[in-house]
């Protein structure tokens, strides 16, 4: 079974300092990976994917995320960190090869950015 | 607005009486999912179409739960007798989808529905 976890349900950083919103993840193959932001009122939007190929992954809006197959890791990260980047994320994992699995999604990070 | 939106954007019903909410997809899009977000969750998947072949239901899709995409274009999901438990955010989204079934899914805002 697929499952995802994001061990911090709140994350706070000081606006332009760096962000890290951590993601894990178990499948029995390998994994498509997806991390999406959830603002107020507004359905999910898409930042990011990794497929195969280079580990970084670079998204929209200045995020980017990196693929550790070792430590099953795909931490979401952004170099300098804007109070508009606060908002709830969600990583999320499909097996690669367990034909067509849903997607399956953490619980959620809420990341305060603070000016 | 050519994303996929959601009618209605909110719902209060008594227990016991029926809803449907509609789901308008990406218009090329082949495939549509619903999924539900309760508070301090992420969205769970509950059943998708390809086209208009519901392909798989989760198995939180109880029998009171029914969903169709008649022509492969906009989708229903209905629920029959609600219960409070139903009380959630009902959330659909599409995505155009070949042999590498790796396209993200883009979502609607979602239908708010409480059950008193």
């Amino acid at each position: 079974a697929q499952s995802v976890a994001q061990p911090e349900d709140q994350v706070n950083v000081a606006e332009g300092n760096p962000l890290t919103v951590k993601c894990t993840y178990s499948v029995s193959g390998n994994p498509y990976l997806f991390w999406y932001v959830q603002y107020p009122n507004r359905g999910l939007q898409f930042l990011l994917k990794y497929i195969t190929g280079d580990n970084l992954v670079k998204g929209s809006y200045g995020f980017e995320a990196e693929f550790n197959k070792s430590q099953t890791s795909f931490h979401l990260k952004k170099p300098s960190a804007l109070v508009s980047d606060s908002a709830l994320y969600f990583c999320a994992v499909r097996d690669r090869h367990s034909g067509n699995t849903p997607l399956v999604f953490g619980k959620g990070t809420r990341l305060s950015v603070i000016a | 607005d050519t994303g996929v939106s959601q009618d209605p954007r909110h719902k209060i019903t008594k227990r016991g009486q029926n809803v449907t909410f509609r789901c308008d997809p990406i218009s090329e899009h082949n495939r549509l999912y619903w999924y539900r977000q309760t508070l301090g969750q992420g969205p769970e998947f509950l059943t998708y179409f390809q086209n208009e072949a519901q392909l798989e239901k989760s198995r939180l899709l109880s029998d009171r739960f029914s969903a169709e995409r008649p022509k492969g274009s906009f989708s229903t999901l209905e629920i029959q007798r609600t219960e409070q438990g139903d009380s959630a955010m009902y959330l659909c989204a599409s995505s155009l989808e070949g042999l590498a079934d790796h396209n993200e899914q883009f979502f609607g805002p979602g239908t708010r529905l409480t059950v008193l």
